[in-house]
């Protein structure tokens, strides 16, 4: 069975870092690209960030680009989101997902979401 | 960057009749679209990929069409279950991009 584990939501405070953790379990993760997608309060779905099966291709939304991160470790099977510079506007749950394909597809699988809470 | 408007924001129906959701791209993504259904305190669920194509497990009375800019997701006769947000989704991979629409919340009438 496919399993998405997100961790590492808390509260942090404007300007902070925090670094999520997505594990995957169920499939061989080096065959798929993995994605961040988030839900602020009472908003929609949005798309944070991307990379395909071998980290090589990477995207971001305009809205984090040059403040987060993407990384994964395929022997750990595994995806990272370093969120730097939090703004009060990133508190959302955060979730992982899982592409169709190697690179960037549609989601077929979702992680449950951790809680990010940017607040002084 | 690729701007998806979903329409209508709100669809009110009944159990049974037939729902026709609509999402525009504003510039096209040929059929790299996707339309997902999210309910509250759950995860979204896949429904539709590459614009017409069912995801695993999914109803035959849910369907996708669509091409270029114009996409329609259509439930042929509502159930209790199906009343949740609707959004589309398009991808790019390159530059890599994925963007949503905003979402349609389909409520019970």
């Amino acid at each position: 069975e496919v399993q998405l584990v997100e961790s590492g939501g808390t509260v942090v405070r404007p300007g902070g870092s925090l670094r999520l953790s997505c594990a995957a379990f169920g499939f061989a993760f080096d065959d798929h690209g993995m994605s961040w997608v988030r839900q602020a309060p009472g908003k929609g779905l949005e798309w944070v960030a991307g990379i395909n099966w071998n980290g090589v291709g990477i995207g971001y939304s305009d809205s984090v680009r040059g403040r987060f991160t993407i990384a994964r470790d395929n022997a750990k099977s595994s995806v990272y989101l370093q969120m730097d510079s939090l703004r009060a506007e990133d508190t959302a749950f955060y979730y992982c997902a899982r592409s169709m394909s190697g690179h960037f597809q549609s989601f077929d699988h979702w992680g449950q979401g951790t809680l990010v809470t940017v607040s002084s | 960057e690729i701007v998806l408007t979903q329409s209508p924001p709100t669809l009110s129906l009944s159990p049974g009749e037939r729902a026709t959701l609509s999402c525009r791209a504003s510039q096209s993504v040929g059929n790299h679209l996707a339309w997902y259904q999210h309910k509250p305190g759950q995860a979204p669920r896949l429904l539709i990929y590459d614009a017409s194509h069912r995801a695993t497990g999914i109803p035959a009375r849910f369907s996708g069409s669509g091409s270029g800019t114009d996409f329609t997701l259509s439930v042929s006769s509502l159930e209790p279950d199906d009343f949740a947000i609707y959004y589309c989704q398009q991808r790019s991979n390159w530059p890599p991009s994925i963007t949503f629409g905003q979402g349609t919340r389909l409520e019970i009438k």
